[in-house]
């Protein structure tokens, strides 16, 4: 069974770099894409971008200036990094992933990143 | 950017009720749409995926349909647990949400 978990600190500065870390488990990493996706509190969701296991990556357009996705499939881990961070950035994160042909099948359980001074 | 309009924003029923919600996509996505369940403090969870097709585990109860720009997820009759928010998402041009459908008590 595909488990999702993200860690990461719950609360960043406006102006510095938010990181977190999806630890994937019970399946491997590749042949697959690895994604972060952000809701802010009450609102609705926001795709941020993704790794395919080959490395490759895809980003939402209005955030590519200030994020990366990084892969270490020796630690079945990928993570995630937005520079620049403001109160907008606010929000709970979630790493899920995504076959070939569909959707986003798993999802972590959401980690809830805060950014404030 | 794809951008989905969900609507109603609101569905207030009753268990045993049937649901309609739609989702209505700003150009063509093909059958490349999806359909969330989510409940408070939980992650989403797929139930539908290529407009039609239920993910695994996901009750007969619902169902998705269309193609191109209107597409419709169908509960045929409401369980106390499908009481929750539905996103639907398209991955015709990278991936956009919409903004969600409350499906209610009444």
């Amino acid at each position: 069974q595909v488990q999702l978990q993200e860690s990461g600190p719950g609360l960043v500065k406006p102006s510095e770099t938010l990181s977190l870390t999806c630890t994937v488990s019970g399946v491997s990493m590749s042949s697959s894409y690895w994604n972060w996706i952000r809701q802010p509190p009450g609102k609705g969701l926001e795709w941020i971008g993704y790794i395919y296991s080959s490395g490759s990556t895809n980003y939402n357009p209005s955030l590519e200036s200030r994020v990366t996705i990084s892969v270490d499939t020796s630690k079945n881990q990928f993570s995630l990094r937005l520079g620049s961070v403001t109160a907008a950035d606010t929000a709970v994160y979630y790493c899920a992933r995504r076959k070939y042909g569909t959707d986003f099948d798993s999802w972590g359980q959401g980690t809830l990143v805060t950014v404030s001074s | 950017e794809i951008v989905l309009t969900q609507s109603p924003a609101t569905l207030s029923l009753s268990p045993g009720e049937r649901a309609t919600l739609s989702c209505r996509a700003s150009q063509s996505v093909s059958t490349y749409l999806a359909w969330y369940q989510q409940k408070p403090g939980q992650a989403p969870r797929l139930l539908i995926y290529g407009a039609s097709n239920r993910a695994t585990g996901i009750p007969a109860r619902f169902s998705g349909s269309g193609s191109g720009t209107d597409f419709t997820l169908t509960i045929s009759s409401l369980e106390p647990e499908d009481f929750a928010v539905y996103y639907c998402q398209q991955r015709g041009t990278l991936f956009t949400f919409g903004p969600g459908t409350k499906v209610d008590i009444k």
